[in-house]
């Protein structure tokens, strides 16, 4: 069976330090990978997607990057953390096709103070 | 830009009452829906999916979808109070590949 880690469970950071989250999927070869985001009360919106290794596409221009380094890794980082960027982070996989349900992990909190 | 719009924005039920929510999409390009609950504090988590059009169900959720209109529903009966969650629509451009959710519906099942 297919599990999805993410880490840190919950971060507290500074304005302006650097930040690094990342997402984990064991169990699935080559899935597509996602990052979204969600502020406190809103809506869940989508930030980056990957369909392979090294390859990454952008969805929200939100002063963050993500990288692929690993068929089973997605990683989410800025140098410069701004107080919009507090909220919930998602990681999610599907398969290829586009009937393919997303599941997500169990997401990591993050406040900057 | 394509919009998924859910209603109400919060519904409060009693228990082992019907609960029914909503949800619209302004994308022509739309072709599959899914509905997620997300427990308080917890990720998503996907409840059904429906890509024809008709119903499904599944045990005490039903869900709608009428293409021509872009509508599902989705209908709970018997609810509980552990159904109390945020109900998250999502519709996926076919075109584009991309899952766009709206902004939930708030369920409270009040004992």
């Amino acid at each position: 069976a297919q599990t999805i880690h993410q880490w840190p469970v919950a971060e507290i950071k500074a304005v302006g330090s650097p930040l690094s989250l990342g997402c984990t999927i064991k169990g699935k070869s080559s899935p597509n990978l996602y990052w979204y985001w969600q502020a406190t009360g809103g809506t869940l919106q989508q930030l980056f997607y990957s369909i392979t290794v090294g390859q990454v596409e952008s969805v929200v221009q939100l002063n963050l990057s993500a990288s692929r380094p690993k068929d089973d890794q997605f990683i989410l980082s800025t140098e410069k953390l701004l107080l919009s960027h507090s909220g919930f982070y998602l990681c999610a996989w599907s398969l290829h096709l586009n009937q393919d349900t997303q599941y997500f992990g169990p997401g990591t909190r993050l406040l900057v103070l | 830009q394509q919009k998924v719009q859910q209603s109400p924005e919060s519904l409060i039920v009693p228990e082992g009452g019907m609960a029914s929510l909503n949800c619209t999409s302004s994308d022509r390009n739309v072709d599959y829906f899914w509905w997620y609950r997300q427990h308080s504090g917890k990720s998503p988590k996907m409840l059904m999916s429906i890509f024809s059009n008709g119903e499904k169900e599944e045990g005490r959720f039903t869900v709608h979808l009428n293409k021509a209109s872009l509508h599902t529903s989705l209908h709970i009966r018997d609810s509980q109070p552990s159904d109390s969650a945020l109900y998250l629509c999502a519709a996926k451009n076919t075109n584009t590949g991309k899952l766009t959710f709206g902004d939930g519906t708030v369920l409270t099942v009040k004992p």
